[in-house]
């Protein structure tokens, strides 16, 4: 089945850029999506169809997927910022759902 | 605003099943290009997509839980379930259910239930 590979962590100093990777096999021709999640809370979907973003999400997330890799980049990072975030595409080959492993974004 | 409660035992025995519901208020189950699905996370772990189904009935799951989940739907009580069969201690996670687009993007999720599998 289809795998998505992402770091385990990323650090950013306040009011820096981080960038959030995840890797898949021609991850440019799917449709991928990310989700914030809070310690303790459910995931939120930030960014949807590779770089919209839903209503209420911030102009500072945005994404990007070409080739292997997708990215979710926070502008301006914020302390508020700091959580783990997930990417996720639908095979449509297989009809599954896939989520990469998580990153845990350190705001420093 | 559609809005998602799950429902279910906290506590399962091994090798039981596990039957969890998730109600749907704010908007019908049966409208929309929309799939409703259960995810599943343990706890300190990664999120784990167990599988979902179609206004239609039309189901999908995960390979590595295909021979032991079933999802259904309840219209007329405007719910989905989630059914897990043969569990053990590694089925222990908090489950969430959730609302998917066509291409899985997940816009909706309830708070999720914490399911524990124990003697």
């Amino acid at each position: 089945s289809y795998v998505l590979t992402q770091s385990p962590s990323v650090s950013v100093a306040p009011g820096q850029t981080a960038s959030i990777t995840c890797g898949g096999d021609n991850i440019g021709s799917q449709s991928v999506h990310w989700y914030q999640q809070m310690p303790g809370q459910a995931p939120v979907l930030v960014v949807f169809d590779d770089s919209d973003r839903p209503s209420g999400i911030p102009e500072r997330f945005s994404g990007s997927n070409s080739g292997n890799t997708a990215t979710l980049t926070i502008s301006r990072v914020e302390a508020g910022d700091e959580a783990d975030y997930y990417c996720q595409v639908w095979d449509r080959v297989s009809d599954h759902v896939v989520f990469g492993g998580g990153t845990k974004l350190t705001v420093l | 605003q559609v809005h998602l409660q799950e429902s279910g035992p906290g506590l399962v025995k091994p090798s039981e099943t596990l039957s969890l519901t998730c109600s749907v208020s704010g908007g019908s189950i049966s409208s929309g290009n929309k799939f409703w699905s259960w995810v599943r996370q343990p706890a300190g772990k990664g999120l784990e997509w167990i599988g979902r189904i179609y206004t239609s009935g039309l189901t999908s799951y995960s390979p590595s839980l295909k021979s032991r989940v079933t999802i259904s739907l309840d219209t007329s009580k405007n719910q989905f379930s989630l059914r897990l069969s043969s569990v053990t201690a590694a089925d222990t996670a908090l489950y969430y259910c959730a609302r998917e687009g066509i291409r899985a993007d997940t816009d909706v999720w309830g708070k999720g239930i914490t399911v524990l599998v124990s003697s």
